[in-house]
């Protein structure tokens, strides 16, 4: 079976430039999340998807960072306008359903450079 | 609020030697779940085990085993006869409706 497939692995922009990242989760999970991991830090939850819906983004920066997921698979996380404090890597992560037993199955990630 | 913390930022053993990672939670729910995941260089974080409030006992898998102890809010984490290949950040974290991270514990096993 397929894991979370995300692109690009690396970016590298110039503040002030926007920036997309897309997530393919494993098929069949209905829940899907963003994550923003900071150097040295943990992973901190950006936004949780069910089906096409949004289940949480309150932690979700709205001024400059927009998701979507449209038809309820891919998911697109955007950056718009970077700034260095963005710097990080973004994980997807995906699961059966959008309950707290249910275990998160994580991408590789996009590591973000923002100059 | 939930809060996750590992207070040992690095820990550094020799391969044999047995290593325990520690980790305190702080949450008002009362059903919620913990984890522990993996995070080797590669970057991608591998889910190693999961336990639900109600569930205190220990666990053992191969070389892994965890300790949960609700009166102490911990949930650690050993590794018996650790090896090389364990080296990697090992992240504790707590879902109670949303996932919390700990910020991490690098362990680095030295040949």
């Amino acid at each position: 079976e397929a894991g979370v497939a995300q692109s690009p692995r690396y970016k590298i922009i110039e503040k002030r430039q926007s920036v997309a990242f897309w997530c393919n989760p494993i098929s069949g999970h209905a829940t899907l999340y963003w994550y923003q991991q900071i150097l040295g830090q943990g992973p901190k939850l950006l936004i949780q998807f069910q089906n096409n819906g949004v289940v949480d983004d309150s932690q979700l920066p709205k001024d400059r960072f927009s998701a979507e997921r449209l038809k309820g698979v891919d998911s697109t996380l955007k950056i718009q306008p970077a700034k260095l404090e963005d710097s990080a890597v973004y994980l997807c992560a995906s699961s059966l359903a959008a309950v707290v037993q249910e275990t998160q199955y994580f991408g590789p990630g996009t590591r973000l450079l923002v100059l | 609020a939930q809060k996750v913390t590992q207070a040992q930022t690095e820990i550094s053993v020799v391969e044999k030697e047995d290593v325990t990672l520690d980790c305190v939670y702080e949450t008002r729910d009362t059903t919620y779940y913990l984890f522990w995941y993996k995070q080797p260089p590669s970057g991608e974080l591998v889910f190693l085990i999961r336990r639900n409030s109600f569930d205190e006992q220990n666990e053992i898998s191969g070389r892994y085993s965890w300790n949960f102890q609700k009166s102490t809010s911990s949930f650690n984490f050993t590794i018996t006869a650790s090896q090389v290949v364990d080296s990697a950040v090992y992240f504790c974290g707590l879902n109670a409706g949303k996932s919390t991270f700990g910020d991490g514990t690098t362990l680095t096993v030295k040949p």
